[in-house]
């Protein structure tokens, strides 16, 4: 069974920081994406990433595929409240698994 | 344009009721989705369709779960009888490609369900 471990589970931090959270697997994807959910909402893509080692840039958001396509990062720099959420990563390969997620609260 | 539309948004019943959750997909979208949501599992992939026909339904917990596709712009999911362990968020997404290869998934806002 594939599994997508996401670290940290909740993460609370001040406006203006920088954080990282992971997304990690022993199984390896065609492709993985990063969505936000807020709450009463359904998920929402933020991003995929398809090559190992891929690089995307989203405002203040850059996503990492590893090269190895197992893992993944999100580093979001000077987080914003507007930021709050739970991003939660998914990988595709026969079918497309989630991941817990992290729920993330940024404090003005 | 409309996005992917379930209902009820809200549901509580009690147990041993049946419970039916409706989708409307985005129209031209040629895969739908049936997750389930919760804190303890996260999001679970129930079931999936392909051109309205069932593809994967390994995910579906038990033979109390049931999911049809009558046509392009209609799907359901019935729990008969529901337990209380059924209560979760359930939702609804569809996508313009045949999975597996679907890029993006478009959810509804889902069916928050309470079996008492």
């Amino acid at each position: 069974t594939q599994l997508l471990e996401q670290s940290p589970q909740f993460l609370s931090i001040q406006e203006g920081e920088n954080l990282t959270v992971y997304c990690n697997s022993s199984s390896v994807f065609s492709s993985l994406q990063w969505y936000r959910q807020e709450p009463g909402e359904g998920p929402v893509l933020l991003v995929t990433v398809v090559t190992g080692g891929e690089v995307k840039k989203l405002k203040r958001l850059t996503f990492q595929f590893g090269d190895a396509r197992k893992d993944s990062s999100l580093h979001i720099t000077a987080a914003q409240p507007g930021d709050t959420g739970l991003y939660l990563c998914a990988g595709l390969d026969d079918k497309i698994i989630f991941g817990k997620g992290t729920r993330l609260h940024i404090l003005p | 344009d409309a996005g992917v539309i379930q209902s009820p948004r809200h549901e509580v019943t009690e147990m041993g009721q049946e419970v039916t959750l409706r989708c409307k997909p985005i129209s031209g979208h040629n895969s739908l989705f049936w997750y389930r949501q919760t804190m303890m599992r996260g999001l679970e992939l129930l079931i999936y369709f392909n051109n309205n026909v069932p593809i994967d339904d390994s995910g579906m917990p038990e033979d109390r779960f049931s999911a049809k596709m009558p046509n392009a712009s209609f799907s359901t999911l019935k729990i008969q009888p529901s337990e209380p362990r059924d209560s979760a968020v359930y939702f609804c997404a569809s996508s313009p490609r045949e999975a597996p290869n679907t890029g993006e998934l478009f959810f509804g806002e889902g069916s928050r369900l309470t079996v008492l």
